[in-house]
Formats: structure tokens, sequence, C-alpha cells
């Protein structure tokens, strides 16, 4: 099983869609759990942390299942700017090294 | 905004030859990272580094790979025989001290091509 797992897509939808992105991860002593944005060819950019409360930053809302290792992300009234790559990122526990996913691909259309 | 820097912004250098990366990390950030992304794959990480010694490694940072901080302010990564397989981009990122260790910023990247 790979440590973190995500739907590559790609998940076209129209601007002003409402999207969801999910996320599973396979080591249940993880400790910090993450949303990064990349574009193409660039540097991933941290988006929002991930609490076991959930949390929303404007149009972004993340939730966090311990109990069944699962992350997800919600982006509302989608934009032509959010269209990215979504990497789930989480600590994997004993260090501060972050294990990524393989993204998942956001394209928003006209 | 401080942001990470790194350069070159792309390295093509021939099989066996060793390659520097350098990385300038945000001025009060303590930890620092490499990481690297073949196209198309995940990013996945190489090396931590506080404090001036290494703090964690992967798989994939053999004895081909060193770090070091030589000067205070950048942040190397060598790579002393390169192969065709270490083409990829190579991440750079910091955290600050005190706060949460896993919010790391990443630099634009340096594309090592091994031909």
């Amino acid at each position: 099983r790979k440590e973190v797992e995500q739907d590559p897509g790609p998940f076209n939808v129209p601007e002003g869609a409402t999207v969801a992105f999910n996320c599973t991860y396979s080591n249940s002593a993880s400790q910090s759990f993450f949303w990064y944005r990349q574009d193409c060819r660039k540097e991933p950019k941290l988006l929002m942390s991930v609490y076991s409360s959930g949390n929303e930053d404007g149009r972004f809302t993340a939730q966090l299942n311990r109990a069944s290792q699962y992350i997800s992300l919600l982006i509302r009234d989608s934009k032509l700017s959010d269209s990215a790559t979504y990497l789930c990122v989480v600590n994997s526990g004993g260090g501060n090294k972050l294990t990524f996913g393989t993204g998942t691909q956001l394209k928003v259309e006209l | 905004e401080p942001e990470v820097t790194q350069t070159p912004s792309h390295q093509v250098t021939q099989m066996g030859q060793e390659v520097i990366l350098r990385c300038v990390p945000i001025s009060n950030h303590l930890y620092f990272y490499w990481y690297r992304q073949i196209l198309g794959q995940k990013v996945e990480f190489l090396v931590s580094f506080y404090n001036n010694e290494i703090s964690e490694k992967s798989e994939i940072f053999d004895d081909q790979f060193s770090v070091e901080r030589p000067d205070g302010s950048n942040f190397t990564l060598k790579i002393r025989s390169t192969k065709l397989e270490d083409s990829a981009m190579y991440f750079c990122a910091t955290t600050q001290a005190g706060a949460n260790l896993n919010e790391q910023f990443f630099g634009p990247g340096t594309r090592l091509t091994v031909l």
C-alpha cells in the first residue's frame, strides 16, 4: 500500500463549481497533515495545514479522519486560477520529513 | 515576503560529473531539507539538516550525496558522480525555528539534467 494515496485525476470542472479531493495515508503514527499546491514545473506551495477539528480558509475546507486515515480538501466556487495539482502531504512520524502523494490535477474551465 | 532561493535554476551535466546545488534559506530559518521530484513523479524526501548535522535521510540519499552549510548562509547539496537517474527537480525547503516544523517552505528548485 502506498504511504499517501490520491486519485491522480484530472478533475475538469467549470468555473464556480465545488470540487472535493480525497487522500488516504497508511502510517497510523502520522502526526501532521497538509495540502500543498503545485503549479506545472514549480515548487510545492503550502495551501493549508489539516487539523482534526477540520479547518477552513476562504473557499478551501480541509478535513481529517484519523480513524479512517483519510484527508479531504473541498474547494468552493472554483476559479480558473485554482487550476493546479493538489498534493496531499503527511508527516510520517519520527522526524520532520514530509511524505507526498502523487497529487490530484485540477483543471477549472470557463 | 521572504523566500527560499536556489541556484542554478537549471544545471546540465555529463554522467559521472560532480554537481553542487545551492540554497539560501529564509534568514531566521534553521531547519533545512532537500527533496527531489523526477519528472511526472511525486516529490521525495532526501535529507533533513539542523545544527550542522543531518537529522534524517532517505534511502535515496546514498554515499554519492552530501550536504553542508559552508558559510552560515548557503545550504548545499552535492552529488559526487551523477547518474542518468539523478535527473530531476531538486527542491530545498526550510522551516523557522520554534514554528511548526512540518510547515516547510520550498524554493523554486533546480532542474538537474544528466546526459
